[in-house]
């Protein structure tokens, strides 16, 4: 079956611009993840979707990143004002409630110049 | 706070050439350790998951072991295809299955 995808694959913005992320995720799956990926580190967990709630927002790195999602699907990660230290691979990932198994998309990569 | 490091960095095989990966981990209640691969461009797949010490997990050239402290990816007579990036992840917490990765080793298998 079809698995978690991103959408844009890449993007580059200017620094100050706003930039949404998109996430789908495998059809079925009720929590979804938000993982950032900078060069030479591991995954940072970012914000933990169950349903369209978000129990856990602590891994936002500031007030600049927002995160919604809409029909227990589709999830959108926002950053106002994009900074350089921005820039990175962002990974969604989905699994279902009653699984620990998280299945990744392949990241969308924003470059801020 | 939650703790994953892997060792080595990069490491670097002849095909054929049996090694292991570490992962060790400092955190308070251990739920799981998963490991992934990653290749270039891509996400991370899904490899295993192991829950208690003793326990070890299988798929073709590739052997997964957990004791209290640690984990072993053994990789037994790799093919270039091989070649990844292997991520060592805990989960950890109650309530919801965040996890918390080490920065993995980047694994060239030369044929």
């Amino acid at each position: 079956g079809a698995g978690v995808s991103q959408s844009p694959s890449n993007k580059v913005t200017e620094k100050g611009k706003d930039v949404e992320l998109r996430c789908d995720p495998i059809s079925g799956h009720t929590a979804l993840y938000w993982y950032r990926q900078s060069l030479g580190q591991g995954l940072e967990f970012l914000i933990y979707f169950q349903g369209n709630s978000a129990p856990d927002k602590s891994g936002l790195p500031s007030d600049r990143f927002s995160a919604e999602r809409t029909g227990g699907s589709v999830s959108t990660l926002t950053i106002q004002r994009t900074q350089q230290e921005d820039s990175a691979v962002y990974l969604c990932a989905s699994s279902l409630a009653t699984q620990a198994e998280q299945y990744f998309g392949p990241g969308t990569r924003l470059t801020v110049t | 706070e939650d703790q994953v490091t892997q060792s080595p960095e990069a490491l670097r095989l002849q095909e054929g050439e049996s090694s292991s990966l570490n992962c060790s981990y400092t955190v308070s209640g251990l739920r799981g350790l998963f490991w992934y691969r990653q290749d270039p461009g891509k996400g991370p797949e899904f490899l295993f998951t192991l829950y208690s010490a003793g326990e070890e997990k299988e798929k073709e050239r590739l052997k997964a072991t957990l004791t209290k402290k640690e984990s072993f990816l053994h990789i037994t007579a790799p093919k270039p295809e091989d070649s990844a990036t292997y991520l060592c992840a805990v989960q950890v917490g109650t309530g919801f299955q965040k996890l918390v990765f080490g920065t993995g080793t980047r694994l060239l298998v030369s044929p």
